[in-house]
């Protein structure tokens, strides 16, 4: 059964700075997704990774996926308040049933 | 931009009593799920469907729940008999083949009291 874990959980950031998220799986995943959630909203679709290797950015964000290691990354690139939300990782071995990480949630200080 | 939408916002329901929680999928999409969120917790997978029956489900679907499209629109989600412990938010979704993405509904929040 697919596990996915993330850390850290709880990420407090200044403006301007650079951070990762990492999210670790137990089993092969055909696809590994990123979301960002707002408090008390639903789940935004940031990124899909398909193959090892693959990396794809937007804005600030990007994301990367190494099969071999199980190891998915988040980079954010000169935070901004508007990146504060709970961001996801998740592993998928079906066609979309998803299986999560416990969530990120980065708070961006000016 | 089609969406997944899903009545009602909010469910406020007293233990024991049925709900019912509706969606209405992206029409071409093929592929439907329904996830719960506990406040503060991660999302966890409920049951998926696909050609009008259950293709997988997870050990919290239990007998108490029920999924069906009773007219090819809508998708349902049926808690029998709620619990205290079913207060959560939750998520219809739909999963597009061509884009390898899943498309999550606004959500509903239910509270048993």
């Amino acid at each position: 059964e697919l596990k996915v874990e993330q850390n850290p959980l709880f990420l407090s950031m200044q403006e301007g700075k650079n951070y990762t998220i990492y999210c670790n799986y137990s089993t092969t995943s055909d696809r590994l997704y990123w979301y960002r959630q707002d408090p008390g909203k639903s789940l935004e679709s940031l990124f899909v990774l398909l193959s090892n290797g693959a990396v794809k950015q937007e804005g600030r964000l990007m994301a990367s996926l190494d099969t071999k290691a199980r190891l998915s990354t988040l980079h954010i690139t000169a935070a901004v308040h508007d990146l504060s939300a709970t961001y996801f990782c998740a592993g998928n071995t079906n066609a979309g049933k998803s299986t999560f990480g416990d969530g990120t949630t980065l708070t961006v200080k000016p | 931009e089609p969406e997944v939408t899903q009545t009602p916002s909010h469910q406020v329901t007293q233990m024991g009593q049925e709900v019912i929680l509706r969606c209405v999928p992206i029409s071409n999409h093929l592929y439907f799920y329904w996830y719960r969120q506990i406040l503060g917790q991660k999302v966890e997978f409920l049951v998926s469907f696909y050609n009008n029956e259950i293709s997988e489900k997870s050990e919290i679907f239990d007998d108490q729940f029920s999924v069906e499209r009773p007219d090819g629109s809508n998708f349902t989600l049926k808690i029998r008999s709620t619990k205290l412990e079913d207060s959560a938010m939750y998520f219809c979704a739909t999963y597009l083949v061509s884009t390898d993405t899943q498309y999550f509904g606004p959500g509903t929040r239910l509270t048993v009291l």
